[in-house]
């Protein structure tokens, strides 16, 4: 299996302030990761995928960077909806697909 | 715009099955893989299975042998059922759109989530 570990475990951060969350695979996954941003008592919801690519409806104020094992999600200046956590997923090799443990953003 | 809804039961007893089935509505259902994920609660993400709608299936080998996903493409609905339960499978269970087709895609669907509880 392919082992995703993030890092910082908790990020905080000022409202306006940028945010910098990295993301590592085990492996090589190309361009295959995806971040996801969690709020409390929701699903998931798909922020970017390809590395890059921001899903549909995702402001530009998130950017994806990275391939192969190091990965990175820029939160430009941090509204106060962004506050939440986030996780990044591989989806190059499976079964089975894998997350990691997840970045917490909190509020400084 | 794709929705997913899922349901099954919330409480079970140490040695049961669980039960939960996501129905899929708008979208083409013929063309994705379905997929489960669970999330033990205040932890991360874990991948359980997937199916299409020809029910070809794959598993994450950790859950592969107490588990099976089912499909019913007359109602675009597919399931899961894991037995053997523990409290280690205590999470909130959600389904979700993959895999399009053949390629490698993230997860960009997913249902509202169902917590089950595994408790004597």
């Amino acid at each position: 299996d392919i082992v995703m570990t993030q890092s910082p475990a908790t990020l905080s951060v000022s409202p306006g302030e940028r945010a910098t969350l990295s993301c590592r695979a085990s492996q090589s996954v190309s361009s295959n990761l995806a971040w996801y941003q969690q709020k409390p008592g929701q699903a998931p919801r798909l922020l970017i995928y390809g590395a890059a690519t921001r899903a549909t409806g995702i402001p530009d104020r998130f950017t994806g960077s990275g391939s192969g094992t190091e990965f990175t999600l820029t939160i430009s200046s941090l509204q106060s909806e962004d506050f939440a956590v986030y996780f990044c997923q591989q989806y190059n090799n499976w079964p089975p697909f894998t997350f990691g443990p997840g970045t917490k953003v909190d509020i400084k | 715009q794709v929705q997913l809804q899922q349901w099954g039961a919330g409480l079970l007893k140490p040695s049961e099955t669980l039960s939960l089935t996501c129905a899929v509505y708008g979208g083409s259902f013929s063309d994705f893989y379905w997929s489960w994920i669970r999330q033990p609660p205040g932890k991360g993400l874990e991948w359980i299975g997937e199916i299409n709608h020809s029910g070809s299936a794959n598993f994450n080998p950790s859950l592969r042998s107490r588990g099976t996903i089912s499909v019913d493409t007359s109602k675009n609905q597919f399931s899961l059922k894991l037995s053997s339960l523990t409290a280690a499978d205590t999470a909130i269970y959600y389904c979700a759109r993959g895999r399009f087709g053949g390629s490698s895609s993230p997860f960009d669907y997913w249902g509202q989530g169902t917590l089950v509880t595994v408790s004597s």
